[in-house]
């Protein structure tokens, strides 16, 4: 089973600066989608950004933005612009491309303080 | 749209009395998945189903779980007989197969279930 790892328990960052977010997986399929949520006290799971292995561009959204070495199996996320609202924990995540291969595998969180 | 909807939001039950989660999907999806999150284990994947069809059920822990999807706009997990181990955020996701979304998976707010 693909495992993913997010080896920061716990992040912060000052308000309007920029932060980043480590996650590595591992699997030996070439083709593969991996995703970061985010998850407020709330409780509720919100995709913040999606990458796609066979596409060699990072994506970005906003201000968030992905730095996704593929050799290095590394997927990071990096916030820039700070806000309150974002506290919150995130979650990587990695979804095989094969068929019947569905769910979500996810790393263990990284929860991030933004301070004012 | 809605999004996915989950009821009921938080349930306090006592040990050895029976539970049912209820999730209801965005419509149009083919695809919910059920899952469990804990402190200990973090995001699991308990089952997912492909057009009302249980494709992969492995991560129901025990008998005691049992997941149905009668129609394409509900399913339910009930735990029968409820144990204080179970206690957990349990949540619903549903998708639509694209592989341009990478299957984005969307989740309800979530079930915070106690046992005592």
């Amino acid at each position: 089973a693909q495992t993913v790892t997010q080896s920061q328990p716990e992040m912060s960052v000052q308000e309007a600066e920029t932060v980043t977010l480590s996650c590595t997986y591992d699997t030996s399929e070439s083709d593969y989608y991996l995703f970061w949520y985010k998850q407020p006290p709330s409780r509720q799971m919100i995709l913040v950004i999606r990458q796609e292995a066979y596409k060699q561009q990072n994506a970005t959204e906003n201000r968030f933005s992905v730095n996704f070495q593929k050799a290095a199996k590394s997927f990071s996320l990096k916030i820039s612009d700070s806000q309150l609202g974002d506290a919150a924990m995130y979650f990587c995540a990695y979804r095989s491309s094969l068929t019947g291969a569905n769910n979500l595998f996810f790393g263990t969180g990284t929860r991030l303080t933004v301070i004012p | 749209d809605a999004g996915v909807i989950q009821s009921p939001r938080h349930e306090v039950t006592e040990m050895g009395q029976e539970v049912t989660l209820r999730c209801k999907p965005i419509s149009g999806h083919d695809y919910l998945f059920w899952y469990r999150q804990t402190m200990m284990r973090g995001l699991e994947l308990l089952i997912y189903f492909n057009n009302n069809v249980p494709i992969d059920d492995s991560g129901m822990p025990e008998d005691r779980f049992s997941a149905k999807m009668p129609n394409a706009s509900f399913s339910t997990l009930k735990i029968q007989p409820s144990e204080p181990r179970d206690s957990a955020v349990y949540f619903c996701a549903s998708s639509l197969r694209n592989r341009r979304a990478g299957h984005e998976q969307y989740f309800g707010p979530g079930t915070r279930l106690t046992v005592t």
